[in-house]
């Protein structure tokens, strides 16, 4: 049960588009369907804003996409905004009802 | 309104035990699984353990396997986190949160709790 890679840091301009990647094996990432992101303000709890590698919850704007290929995983924001700026965490089903987060991204506003 | 209220946290010492509580409301408790996350002081989230609708169906952490119980009482709307042998590397916060759906097979957690606290600590 190693956490998922995740880069450290990522920055983009009000507007522009920003990707995370989320890198697993095939035992977790590779083998499901069952990615989902989480965003985590400062203080506060985690909102899940993409479930089933690509499915968006009610409520979250469809500036949040989500996509897989082999072990990796990845969310993009396009038109980035202010308050977009938080920590986000993916997180893969790995079999034997057991869960692997992501090592978590923060993302900057510039 | 769907809500999640951890409680149970605090100061232990090392090898002692603590049992963590989450009162669940707004929704029918029964017909969805659980989870607990927690995330020490500064770091990533990390996932702790799952129980599906029934309590047919548990999954834990590689780190937490034989020293944490998870269970839950459907007639309470209550889950619980029953943790033994902590050690100061099991200091955080700890989340529950409520799955998708029944099971515990790749649904993701759609409402989380606030969290509660325990420190490992001599």
């Amino acid at each position: 049960q190693s956490a998922l890679t995740q880069p450290r840091s990522v920055s983009g301009s009000p507007g522009q588009s920003v990707t995370i990647s989320c890198t697993g094996t095939s035992s977790d990432v590779g083998n499901y369907n069952y990615v989902s992101w989480y965003q985590q303000h400062p203080g506060k709890a985690p909102k899940l804003m993409i479930y089933d590698v690509t499915r968006r919850p009610s409520g979250v704007p469809d500036r949040f996409s989500g996509s897989k290929s082999g072990n990796t995983a990845s969310l993009t924001i396009s038109g980035l905004q202010a308050e977009d700026e938080a920590d986000y965490y993916c997180c893969s089903y790995a079999g034997s009802y057991t869960y692997v987060f992501g090592t978590g991204t923060k993302v900057t506003v510039l | 309104e769907v809500q999640l209220v951890e409680s149970g946290g605090g100061l232990v010492q090392p090898g002692r035990s603590l049992r963590l509580s989450c009162a669940a409301s707004g929704f029918t408790f029964d017909d969805y699984a659980m989870q607990w996350v927690r995330q020490a002081p500064g770091k990533g989230l990390e996932w702790v353990s799952g129980i599906n609708w029934n309590s047919g169906s548990i999954g834990y952490a590689d780190s937490v396997r034989g020293r944490f119980t998870i269970s839950r009482d459907n007639a309470k709307n209550s889950l619980y986190l029953q943790m033994n042998s902590l050690r100061p590397d099991d200091t955080a916060l700890y989340y529950c949160a409520k799955v998708t759906n029944k099971v515990i097979i790749g649904e993701a957690m759609d409402v989380w709790g606030q969290g509660t606290t325990v420190t490992v600590s001599s």
